[in-house]
Parts: structure tokens; sequence; C-alpha cells
């Protein structure tokens, strides 16, 4: 079945370090692939999204790659701040009438002063 | 600014009672998701409705869990008896499907529950 493996936290950076957080997927057919964000005490919110293979998403700063050829989507962030502190996850929507959402377990970044 | 809306935000209840969370989705949405995320288990997809039916219910315990939708702009997760080990965040998502194109998710604030 589907599923998507990222990589294990927590990630510590100090700020304006370079951020990479590691995604692969497994999946039948052709999935979207997003990135959520979870910051403390609130729900998940979108980040990025890219539908098709080469599509890049970005947003605040951050982006991903839709690579089919390595089934990953691995997020990355040229120089992260303090307020990027958050749990990171990444999803695949199944093709389908259900719009289902499998997400990956979830990575905390914390980036220090 | 539209957005789903959960209640209560928090809920502290003892071994036994019966909790009932309430969403309101996005309007014009066509799926709701039920959603619990612990330590322990990560994010666990409990339920799904498309145009209010239930597609999915299989991540819930059904000895003790039900999901509904009464009407579009209401979707309720019960909890009957509660036991400590439900004690967790419950998140509301919804989200709109046409024509099998996936848009994204969104999700309410979440619901604390702690079961003493």
């Amino acid at each position: 079945g589907n599923s998507v493996t990222q990589m294990e936290g927590p990630v510590t950076l100090s700020e304006e370090a370079f951020l990479t957080i590691n995604c692969t997927y497994t999946a039948t057919g052709y999935p979207s692939l997003f990135w959520y964000v979870q910051y403390p005490g609130e729900g998940l919110q979108l980040l990025l999204k890219a539908t098709k293979a080469d599509d890049k998403g970005s947003n605040k700063g951050f982006e991903a790659t839709y690579r089919k050829e390595t089934t990953s989507f691995h997020l990355e962030k040229g120089s992260v701040q303090v307020s990027d502190s958050a749990v990171y996850f990444c999803a695949l929507s199944d093709r389908g009438a259900t719009n289902k959402l499998i997400f990956g377990t979830g990575t905390l970044l914390a980036v220090q002063p | 600014d539209a957005r789903v809306t959960q209640t209560p935000r928090h809920k502290v209840t003892e071994m036994g009672q019966e909790v009932t969370m309430r969403c309101q989705p996005i309007l014009g949405h066509n799926t709701v998701f039920w959603y619990r995320q612990t330590m322990m288990q990560g994010l666990e997809l409990l339920a799904y409705f498309r145009n209010r039916a239930p597609l999915d219910d299989s991540g819930m315990p059904k000895d003790r869990f039900s999901a509904e939708m009464p009407d579009a702009t209401l979707a309720t997760l019960k909890i009957q008896p509660s036991e400590p080990r439900d004690s967790a965040v419950y998140f509301c998502a919804s989200g709109l499907v046409l024509g099998g194109f996936h848009n994204e998710q969104f999700f309410g604030p979440g619901t604390r529950l702690t079961v003493l």
C-alpha cells in the first residue's frame, strides 16, 4: 500500500543554517505530495504541495521538488529562523474519490538563536 | 477567512463519561476527516466522510467511538464510555474533491481531551 517515510527528528539547527528534511514515498499511480507544518498548540497547516512529477512547491522560503525517479519530496530552506521551529509532516494523497492523506511520522525542527 | 472550527478546545473528563467533540467544516467542502494525535502513535486517521456519507471508519474503535454528520455544517465525534487511553488531541479537517483533483485538507485547531 501507499506509505510515506520521513527522517526522524529532532533536527536542531542554528539560525540561518540550511535545512533539509528527507521524505520518500511508496505509491501506486501518481499521487499528489504535500508538506504540512504544525506549530506548538496548533493544528496542521499546508506549507506547500506538488501535484505532478518535477513540480516544485514553494512557500515562505521553503521548497520541495516532486522527484518521481527517486520517489522523494525533500523539504529545504536556505536560511532557517527561530520562528520555523515546528513539526513538519510529509504526506501523499492517493488518487481516488476520497482525498485521503497518508502522513509520515513528522519531524521536529528546533532552531536556536 | 474561511477556517475549520472545533469545540471544545479543551475537555477534561472522568473515565466512563461520554465525550462529544464538534467540528464545523469550511463551507462548500465535501470531505471531512477526524484524526487523533498522540506522542506515542503520532497522527492517526479515525474516520472520513464524503458528502456526509461515511466512507471509512476502520481506524476507529467501534465499541466506544462513533462519528456522524447530521448536516453539512456539523460533524461530531463521540466517545462513550471514555477511557484514559483516549487522552489525545483530536483534529477535524475538511477538503474539496472535484473530479479526482486533490486539493489540500484544512485542519481545525483541535480538541485536547484528557480522561482521568
